[in-house]
Formats: C-alpha cells, structure tokens, sequence
C-alpha cells in the first residue's frame, strides 16, 4: 500500500506560466518531505525539502507548500522553464530512520 | 567523476540467471540503499545498510540479496532472476548528517526475458 501519492501521472504547462505538482501521504509519522527531479536515463537528483517544522520553503523559482492537516503536499516552479521537463518524484520520511517512501512520480512537459 | 556509479548499466539475462548490480560511491557517506523503480509505481526500496555490518530488508526484498564489502560498495544480486524482475535499478547513498536527502547513482536497466 503506498504512502506517498501522486495523483496526476502528467501535466503539461506552457513555459513562463506556473507549474503545480501535488502530493498526498497517508503515514501520519512522516516528518520530512522531499522532491526529485528525473531526467531520462539519470538517476534522480534532489531538488527541495521540508520539515514537518514548516509550511513552507523556497528555493528560487521552487516553492514546496506543506499541509500537515491534509496531509498533503505541493511544489510551484514559478516561471515554468523548458529545462524544468522531467519526472518529479515526491518523497517522505520519520527523521528516525530516514528511509524515504516514494510517490509514483508526475511527468512535467513544458511547453515553448 | 560521479560520486555514485552503477554498473553495468544495461543487463539482459535470461529467466533463472544469476544476476549482480554493483554501485560505488566516492561521498564518504555511510549508508547505502537500493531501489527499484517500475511505471505507475516509483521507487521501492529493495534493502539498505547504515554501515558495513548493517543490512536491512526493504518493502520488496524477496528474490533480492545484498552484499555491502566496503563502505564504498554495495551489491544487489538477483540469484534466480524472473520477468517481473525486469525494470530500473537504482543504488543511492546518504550519511547521517543530511537527513533524507539521498544521492543517486544512474541506474541499471534489467530485462529478465
């Protein structure tokens, strides 16, 4: 049963608008969220986290908004950027141990 | 040089081969993950290390086993592979100081035919 979820496998978006990828977990003693970026035949790179200290972190054009109540999370990338296409994993984990959960991943297309 | 290497990085092996995923890595770091990421589904973490003497079982171990030789190495062996084995493998490492923030390595592309 997974525990991280990413509920839309796809979205497109045309470049310099806004992309908003969403993230749903359901295991109430994670902590600590993670997104990754993926392109083709790489492994998958850290992008941006947060604690469940938090609601919210910024990292230049990536914002990751956590809702612990709904237990839900989003990531903006504001302005959309051609290079921004790729397969964005969320993640989750107990600062205890660490291991992450992984959602099944959304593929973001920019478009020119 | 990559910090994390994996090889080899394509693999077609017949049902019932035996099979083993290498990953090295240059970090320093102490713990050691391997992951399996299949459409639809993500990564799923197949076993783990925290050091040298520490294995750990993930969500997905069954028809896995790992070896852990050196901190800087960490091998993924399939002893009787099967088709539904068949999808992208990959190694990660992380230490104790950056939480869960995981590096990845490339990734090896298994078919199981």
């Amino acid at each position: 049963d997974q525990q991280v979820k990413q509920n839309s496998p796809s979205l497109s978006v045309q470049e310099g608008r806004i992309s908003i990828l969403n993230c749903d977990y359901t295991n109430s003693m994670f902590d600590y969220f993670l997104w990754y970026k993926k392109y083709p035949a790489e492994g998958p790179t850290f992008l941006i986290s947060i604690s469940s200290i938090k609601d919210k972190n910024e990292d230049g054009r990536f914002t990751v908004f956590l809702n612990k109540s709904a237990k839900h999370l989003s990531l903006h990338i504001v302005p959309s950027q051609p290079g921004d296409s790729a397969v964005y994993f969320c993640a989750a984990s107990r600062s205890n141990d660490y291991k992450l959960s992984f959602g099944a991943g959304t593929t973001v297309t920019v478009r020119a | 040089d990559a910090d994390v290497t994996q090889t080899p990085r394509n693999r077609i092996t017949k049902t019932g081969k035996r099979i083993m995923l290498e990953c090295s890595q240059t970090k320093g770091h102490d713990r050691m993950y391997w992951y399996r990421q299949d459409p639809g589904l993500g990564l799923r973490l197949i076993y783990y290390s925290f050091d040298v003497k520490d294995i750990n079982k993930g969500e997905i171990s069954d028809g896995y086993s790992v070896s852990r030789q050196a901190q800087a190495k960490f091998s993924l062996s399939l002893e009787s592979a099967i088709p539904n084995q068949t999808a992208l493998y990959f190694c990660a490492t992380s230490d104790t100081t950056s939480g869960g923030w995981q590096y990845f390595g490339p990734g090896t592309r298994l078919t199981v035919l």
